[in-house]
C-alpha cells in the first residue's frame, strides 16, 4: 500500500542554518503530497503542498519539490530560526482515496 | 478560516469507562478523520467518514467506534476505555484529498 518514509530524528540545528529533512514515498498512481507542522502543544497545521510531478510548494520560507523520478518530498529551509522548533509530518494522498498516509514525523529543535 | 474544534484539551477516564470525544467542524467538509497520535508510531488512523452516518475503519480501529449524525460533528467512543488507549487523539477534516486537511488542537487523553 502506499506510505511515507521520512527521516528519524531529533534533528537539532543551530539559528540560521540550513535544514533538510528527507521523505521519500511508495504509492501507485499520482498522489499529492503535503508537509505539516506541530508546534508544542498544538494540532497539526498544513505548511505546503503539491499535487503533481515537478511542482514547488512553499510556505514561511520553507519549499518542497515533489520528485517523481526519486520518489522524493524533501523539506528545505535556508536558514532556521528558534520557532521553526516543532515537529515536522510529510503526507500523501492516493489519487483514488480519502485518508492521508503519514510519516512518523520529525522532530526539529532550533538553538540559539 | 475553517475550525474544527475538539470538545476537551486533557481527559483523564477510567478504565472500563465509556469515552466520548467530540469534534466538530463550521466549513461544511464533507470528510472527517479521527487518529491517535503516540511517539515513536507517528499518527495513525482509527477512522473516517465521507459523509453523514457513512463510517469507515482505518487502520486502528479496534477498541473504537464512531457516529457521525450531523455533517459537522465526529464523535469518537472508546466503548470500554484501557490503559493502552492513553494518547493523543486528534481529529480533522477536508473538503476533498487534494486540499488536505484542517485539524483539531488534540485531545490528549489518559485512563487509569
Amino acid at each position: 500500500g502506499d506510505s511515507v518514509t521520512q527521516m528519524e530524528g531529533p534533528v537539532t540545528l543551530s539559528e540560521e542554518a540550513f535544514l533538510t529533512i528527507n521523505c521519500t514515498y511508495t504509492a501507485t498512481g499520482y498522489p499529492s503530497l503535503f508537509w505539516y507542522v506541530q508546534y508544542p502543544g498544538e494540532g497539526l497545521q498544513l505548511l505546503l503542498k503539491a499535487t503533481k510531478a515537478d511542482d514547488k510548494g512553499s510556505n514561511k520560507g520553507f519549499e518542497a519539490t515533489y520528485r517523481k523520478e526519486t520518489t522524493s518530498f524533501h523539506l528545505e529551509k535556508g536558514s532556521v530560526q528558534v520557532s521553526d522548533s516543532a515537529v515536522y509530518f510529510c503526507a500523501l494522498t492516493p489519487n483514488s482515496g480519502y485518508a492521508l498516509n503519514f510519516g512518523k514525523g520529525t522532530s526539529l529543535l532550533v538553538t540559539p | 478560516d475553517v475550525k474544527v474544534t475538539q470538545s476537551s484539551r486533557y481527559l483523564v477516564k477510567r478504565t472500563g469507562e465509556k469515552v466520548f470525544l467530540e469534534c466538530v467542524q463550521d466549513m461544511d467538509h464533507e470528510n472527517m478523520f479521527w487518529y491517535r497520535q503516540d511517539p515513536g508510531l507517528g499518527l495513525r488512523l482509527i477512522y473516517f467518514s465521507y459523509d453523514v452516518k457513512m463510517k469507515e475503519k482505518g487502520d486502528i480501529p479496534e477498541g473504537y467506534s464512531v457516529s457521525r449524525e450531523k455533517k459537522e460533528r465526529f464523535s469518537l467512543i472508546l466503548e470500554s476505555a484501557s490503559t493502552n488507549q492513553t494518547s493523543m487523539y486528534l481529529c480533522a477534516s477536508s473538503p476533498g484529498g487534494i486540499d488536505g486537511y484542517t485539524f483539531g488542537s488534540g485531545t490528549r487523553l489518559t485512563v487509569v
